[in-house]
């Protein structure tokens, strides 16, 4: 069975610091999909990024970057010069691709960790 | 598109009754799926729809909750007779067609209905 897991749960901050949140992902599969979502107080899970299972090349974007590594089973998740408006509780997520090798929207999600950026 | 709606935002009910949600997803996207998030946890898979089609169910999806995409647009999800346990956020979320470039897996949420039993 799948699971992730988001070993920190709550994550304190001055603004400017770096921050970088831990995912660990279990699965049997050897085609899968990992998320990241960002559900900040309002409540709406927005989409952050995906990255599937044969692409291990790390990814930037802005502040954010993210670094997979397959031998660890890890998806981390850094933000570089944090921001007041980062504070959000974020999710990594896992999706198989099933033994039709597709994947659709069933998604294992991790417990999350909330970020709070202090100003 | 405003995204994903969800309706009604808030519910309060007694033990015993009944409520329904409803979801009206993104226009395009074929795909629709219900999760809930209880208090510090993230969201658990309930069940997806392809179209019309209702292609999963989760073991937490009672016989109490149904959930229909009658036309394959808007979704309703039922919950009869209530109880505490089901005190939760209920998510609503729809993802476009294989081939999209946004990815069939890639889901966008809408902001949920939250359910307090009492």
């Amino acid at each position: 069975a799948q699971k992730v897991t988001q070993a920190q749960t709550e994550i304190s901050v001055v603004e400017k610091e770096d921050v970088t949140l831990d995912c660990v992902y279990e699965t049997r599969d050897t085609t899968y999909y990992l998320f990241w979502y960002k559900q900040p107080p309002s409540g709406e899970l927005v989409f952050l990024i995906r990255r599937n299972s044969f692409d291990e090349q790390n990814e930037i974007s802005g502040r954010y970057s993210w670094n997979f590594q397959k031998s660890t089973s890890s998806f981390n998740f850094t933000i570089t010069a944090s921001q007041v408006v980062d504070s959000a509780v974020y999710f990594c997520a896992l999706s198989e691709a099933g033994a039709g090798g597709t994947s659709y929207g069933k998604l294992t999600f991790g417990q999350g960790t909330i970020l709070t950026v202090h100003p | 598109d405003t995204g994903v709606s969800q309706d009604p935002r808030h519910k309060i009910t007694k033990r015993g009754q009944n409520v329904t949600f409803r979801c009206d997803p993104i226009s395009e996207h074929n795909r629709l799926y219900w999760y809930r998030q209880t208090l510090g946890q993230g969201p658990e898979f309930l069940t997806y729809f392809q179209n019309e089609a209702q292609l999963e169910k989760s073991r937490l999806l009672s016989d109490r909750f149904s959930a229909e995409r009658p036309k394959g647009s808007f979704s309703t999800l039922e919950i009869q007779r209530t109880e505490q346990g089901d005190s939760a956020m209920y998510l609503c979320a729809s993802s476009p067609p294989r081939g999209k470039a946004s990815g069939a897996n890639v889901l966008t949420f809408g902001a949920g209905s939250r359910l307090t039993v009492l």
